[in-house]
């Protein structure tokens, strides 16, 4: 049972662009929501999170929205870079140990 | 820096065999967790632990045992290795859960099981 589901799998978007990702989760306890970005060869790094008390949180170029009653929450990059080019993870937990739920992935190709 | 070394990049192992993939935190945290990577399922958590000697089952432990004797350093042992462990393998450590609760991870490692 998948309790954070990630779309798309990939994404290609031009250089300037909007990129979107989008997660929905199923566990209402879920408290502490961030995104992770990989790049080839390396592990997940923390780009940014939210917690469920704020609708929308921005970071630079990056915005997590978040819908508390809809179970969803999505990325917005703006201004795509080919640099901004990576995996990028969803993922959610609650309290206690920090045990975070993540989603399947998506690929972020920035075209030049 | 923050850093979580994981102790081999790439690891090919038998059928059968016993696997230790080791990690080590410089940060002091007291949660330390093991996830591995498959492609189109994202990162499942095989194993966590909350302090020293503690240790609490994560999604899909069958197959894999951990031990933490140090604070600093979580194993992750597979008793005897399947080919369907074939997977990368990511360590990963955070401060109890709080105003900050960070995950770092490691860079991985690549396990290929023949």
């Amino acid at each position: 049972q998948q309790q954070v589901k990630q779309s798309p799998q990939s994404l290609i978007v031009q250089k300037g662009g909007i990129s979107i990702i989008n997660c929905a989760y199923e566990n209402t306890a879920f408290d502490y929501f961030p995104w992770y970005q990989q790049f080839p060869g390396k592990g997940p790094a923390l780009l940014i999170a939210i917690r469920p008390d704020v609708s929308e949180k921005k970071e630079g170029r990056f915005t997590i929205s978040f819908n508390k009653s809809a179970k969803q929450f999505s990325l917005h990059i703006m201004d795509s870079q080919p640099g901004d080019s990576a995996t990028y993870f969803c993922a959610a937990s609650r309290g206690g140990y920090n045990k975070l739920i993540f989603g399947a992935g998506t690929r972020l190709a920035v075209h030049p | 820096d923050v850093k979580v070394t994981q102790s081999s990049r790439y690891l090919v192992k038998r059928t059968g065999e016993k696997v230790f993939l080791e990690c080590v935190q410089d940060m002091d945290h007291e949660n330390m967790f093991w996830y591995r990577q498959d492609p189109g399922l994202g990162l499942r958590l095989i194993y966590f632990s909350y302090d020293v000697k503690m240790k609490e089952k994560g999604d899909i432990p069958e197959g894999y045992s951990v031990s933490r004797e140090k604070k600093e350093r979580f194993s992750l042992i597979l008793e005897s290795a399947s080919t369907n462990q074939t997977s990368m393998y990511l360590c990963a450590s955070s401060p109890p859960a709080g105003s900050n609760t960070e995950a770092f991870f490691g860079q991985g490692t690549r396990l290929t099981v023949v």
